[in-house]
């Protein structure tokens, strides 16, 4: 059992390139998140999925788009990196049925953008 | 506006000792708390949880207090060994009542051998 799978665990982008962050998860969670990480700052939500072809803004959203087209499957994308979206990028899921409950966190992707 | 904090950034304790790490909440509607510990490299992963109609829950080496008077959440590690080092965060519905959690900034808790 996986669990949350985050592919790619770690990127180097120029300012202005895009790329799409692969959130998998194997649980049947209803669920879905990105959260960055930055120093000192905690984890804040970007945006969120309730459901499949369902998203919500969380956040902090500005500069990324998500799409949870497949229930096991939330994309992030980054259309035109910046350096401020350096950052640890964590997806996690649940099961929707009690806040926090069953919140899983994949291991990170850590995305330098120079 | 309401937040969840805590109030030491970095906690450092020996091998064998005991470690509390505190988290103040100002949300009195909040119901539902949330401990998770986050290695370095890792993702956070569930520690423990309580509910508002409880003062303490135990779980294995830990214990968490609520103390809903003062809006206090602590996080108590009995026998702190190495591998207990990492960040602690603390968590609480975010406002509005939805399943999203809000999380604190966390602590690091640093064991000395």
């Amino acid at each position: 059992n996986a669990g949350v799978t985050q592919t790619p665990k770690f990127r180097v982008l120029k300012t202005g390139q895009s790329m799409t962050l692969l959130c998998a998860q194997d649980m049947n969670h209803e669920y879905m998140y990105w959260y960055r990480q930055d120093p000192g700052m905690g984890l804040r939500l970007i945006h969120y999925s309730v459901g499949e072809g369902t998203t919500a803004k969380g956040e902090v959203p500005d500069g990324y788009n998500v799409s949870r087209l497949k229930k096991q499957n939330f994309l992030l994308g980054l259309e035109s990196a910046a350096p401020s979206q350096t950052s640890v990028y964590f997806c996690a899921s649940s099961p929707g049925t009690l806040v926090g409950y069953g919140y899983t966190f994949g291991s990170g992707t850590r995305l330098t953008v120079v | 506006g309401e937040s969840v904090g805590l109030h030491l950034p970095t906690l450092s304790v020996q091998e064998g000792d005991n470690s509390i790490i505190n988290c103040a909440y100002s949300n009195s509607a909040s119901d539902y708390f949330i401990w998770y510990k986050q290695e370095s490299g890792k993702g956070p992963q569930f520690i423990i949880d309580i509910r508002s109609n409880m003062d303490k829950r135990q779980g294995q080496r830990v214990t968490v207090l609520l103390n809903k008077t003062v809006k206090h959440l602590s996080l108590q590690i009995a026998a702190t060994q190495p591998g207990d080092s990492a960040v602690y965060f603390c968590a609480e519905p975010s406002p509005g009542g939805s399943y999203i959690p809000t999380f604190g900034r966390g602590t690091s808790l640093i064991v000395h051998p």
